[in-house]
């Protein structure tokens, strides 16, 4: 398996509504990322998993709360969010925290809030 | 500062000319440089990474420490190969990679 599973593919939800996006891999890849691409932009980090630590938080709002259970799976939990939260949330994963070897990356939730 | 500069948003070409899509960076270390793609309705996929010098579906990039460039090029440009194409900059962060991605180019090969 040499792919980034992300579920939902699609998400609506309204500003006061709790959801989670999910993201699975199994490469046996140590390092995860969550990232945020508005339209017609590139991708923005938000936090970088390594060996199931959370190392870095792009001073990401709390309303996005991440979490990684185990080294397969990375969860986003959403919790009131914005209209302008609304974009593509990517997941990627690396061999480990160096990323020497480029990032794999899955194909994305597209997120609308209302 | 860290910052990877694309400044075309479009380059179109038509097929069997060759491509150069340009790519700069800042950065103080020693950088590690990636180059994206993402074709219409797929997901961001690796394309080459300095580190290896490979050739990837025709597409070199050379790492030029002088310029702080790492252009994409390839001599003769195919239908296929429109897609949006990122550069990416890969600096450790607390010892742990953090890519940073540049605006990115979209190019458009006409048959």
């Amino acid at each position: 398996d040499t792919e980034v599973t992300q579920t939902p593919k699609h998400l609506v939800m309204g500003m006061t509504n709790k959801k989670s996006l999910k993201c699975e891999q199994h490469m046996g890849h140590r390092a995860m990322y969550w990232y945020k691409q508005k339209a017609k932009k590139p991708p923005e980090l938000m936090f970088v998993y390594s060996y199931e630590k959370l190392s870095i938080n792009e001073s990401v709002p709390s309303r996005f709360s991440p979490e990684c259970p185990n080294s397969s799976l990375l969860n986003l939990h959403l919790h009131a969010l914005q209209p302008e939260d609304s974009a593509l949330y990517l997941c990627a994963s690396s061999q480990d925290g160096g990323g020497n070897w480029g990032y794999t990356f899955g194909s994305g939730t597209r997120l609308t809030v209302v | 500062a860290q910052r990877v500069t694309q400044p075309e948003k479009l380059l179109s070409v038509f097929k069997g000319a060759p491509v150069e899509l340009k790519c700069n960076y800042s950065y103080s270390g020693s950088p590690e440089l990636f180059w994206y793609v993402q074709y219409s309705r797929q997901r961001l996929q690796l394309l080459l990474r300095h580190i290896s010098r490979e050739s990837i579906k025709g597409f070199t990039a050379d790492l030029n420490k002088g310029e702080t460039s790492f252009h994409l090029k390839k001599p003769f440009a195919q239908e296929e190969d429109s897609a949006m194409y990122y550069c990416a900059l890969g600096p450790l962060s607390g010892g742990y990679n953090k890519l940073i991605f540049g605006a990115g180019t979209r190019l458009a090969v006409h048959p």
